[in-house]
């Protein structure tokens, strides 16, 4: 079965630093992979998507994010966090056979001034 | 252009009691998901309507059911309630065509409370 692992539940940083939110996953056939943001009192917005072609994919807000097929990974990446990014991070995947979106538990960025 | 909405945004039930929830999709879109987000928890996969049909379901009790209308509107009922049912339910709704990851398009959610 497929699972999505978010090993850290909370990542406290200072402004302007950068910051790693790191994703695994366990499948056994390809999957596409997602970072969903979500902030207090709304639903979830796509940050960016790997599909295929390039393991580096970049989205919105600045973000990026690396596919690894041999680590199983694909973590999130930002050179420089604003106040603005503290929210709740969601790793996801998608099975090429499905419809469903398998969700990590996520990880709550804390930007600090 | 209106993007996801859901109704009610919050709601309170007790024990036993039987819920509806309501979900509009984004304006062109055709499939409707809905997700159960536990408090401090990433949501999981309750079901997806395509053509006023389930058309995959996740590992949930059929105390959960939905229904899809033809303006693609959709319903999430949940029967006999348990305090185990209060969650953020959320909706999601996407183009079915031409792939599968094609981008989900989530709701602000309702808050259910179980009591």
């Amino acid at each position: 079965a497929q699972s999505v692992t978010q090993l850290d539940s909370q990542v406290p940083v200072f402004e302007e630093a950068p910051v790693e939110l790191r994703c695994n996953y366990s499948s056994s056939v390809s999957v596409y992979l997602f970072w969903y943001v979500q902030y207090p009192n709304q639903g979830l917005q796509l940050l960016l998507k790997y599909l295929s072609g390039s393991t580096l994919v970049k989205g919105i807000n600045g973000f990026e994010a690396e596919f690894n097929k041999s680590q199983t990974s694909f973590h999130l990446r930002k050179p420089s966090v604003h106040i603005s990014d503290t929210a709740e991070y969601f790793c996801a995947v998608q099975m090429d056979s499905s419809y469903k979106l398998i969700f990590g538990s996520g990880t709550r960025l804390l930007v600090r001034p | 252009d209106a993007g996801v909405t859901q109704s009610p945004t919050h709601l309170i039930k007790t024990r036993g009691q039987q819920v509806t929830l309501r979900c509009s999709p984004k304006s062109g879109h055709d499939t409707v998901s809905w997700y159960q987000q536990a408090l401090g928890q990433g949501p999981q996969f309750i079901f997806q309507y395509y053509e006023e049909e389930e058309r995959q379901r996740g590992n949930f009790p059929d105390r959960f059911s939905g229904h899809q209308f033809p303006n693609y509107s959709s319903e999430l009922n949940v029967n006999a309630l348990l305090l185990g049912d209060s969650a953020l339910y959320l909706c999601a709704s996407s183009l079915l065509e031409p792939k599968f990851y094609n981008e989900q398009f989530f709701g602000p959610g309702t808050r259910l409370t179980v009591l």
